[in-house]
């Protein structure tokens, strides 16, 4: 069994200040873990992932996340966020025998102000 | 590739009616899965596939089925429409062997369901 919390259901910031959405999870087996973004009436899109090998993943617009064993967790930050990074972010695990059984958290609404 | 497709995109039900919703994928992908989607709730697995012919449950599968005859293809069916079933419903697909298995799911547009 596996399950995924999201420590924060809204997070409002001003645009070019940090942020950091935060993610834990539990699981009995190996899992990989993933950040997914989702903008108004879409469906989600992959930001990033961490399968195995360095902890620390960055995706294309400036995101990264590290994944931390010993605490079971795996935040999601941004040094400097753009109006454009409004939207829904859902922190998610998979079992590494099972891709198509994914457990995410209830999402972080990150809305971000001018 | 077009991707992970749904029909419809809206859809407005009576209680007690049933319906189909369809989902296609052209990647190849050998796992499949349904979610529905709630405010404030995430998303919570349905029902997915892991090839042809092969399905299992997931978080929540009451009212739903599900079949897969193809590898492109995995309707998702409500037998009996109930408010409860209100929601936004996502397909997703993952894993090729053939394109280096791909672990993260791709996602559908989703189908929004009222049920009255």
């Amino acid at each position: 069994a596996q399950s995924v919390t999201q420590l924060d259901s809204q997070v409002p910031v001003f645009e070019e200040a940090p942020v950091e959405l935060r993610c834990n999870y539990s699981s009995s087996v190996s899992v990989y873990l993933f950040w997914y973004v989702q903008y108004p009436n879409q469906g989600l899109q992959l930001l990033l992932k961490y399968l195995s090998g360095s902890t620390l993943v960055e995706s294309i617009n400036g995101f990264e996340a590290e994944f931390n064993k010993s605490q079971t967790s795996f935040h999601l930050r941004k040094p400097s966020v753009h109006i454009s990074d409004t939207a829904e972010y859902f922190c998610a695990v998979s079992p590494r025998t099972n891709a198509g059984k994914s457990t995410f958290g209830d999402g972080t609404t990150l809305t971000v102000k001018p | 590739n077009a991707g992970v497709t749904q029909t419809p995109k809206f859809q407005v039900l009576k209680t007690g009616q049933s319906m189909t919703l369809q989902c296609a994928q052209d990647m190849n992908h050998e796992y499949m899965s349904w979610y529905r989607q709630d405010p404030g709730m995430g998303l919570r697995l349905i029902h997915y596939s892991v090839g042809a012919g092969i399905t299992d449950q997931g978080e929540v599968p009451n009212g739903y089925n599900v079949s897969r005859s193809t590898t492109e293809d995995f309707p998702l069916r409500l037998l009996s429409a109930a408010p409860s079933q209100t929601s936004v419903y996502f397909c997703a697909s993952s894993y090729s062997k053939e394109r280096g298995y791909s672990y993260e799911q791709y996602f559908g547009p989703g189908t929004r369901l009222t049920v009255t």
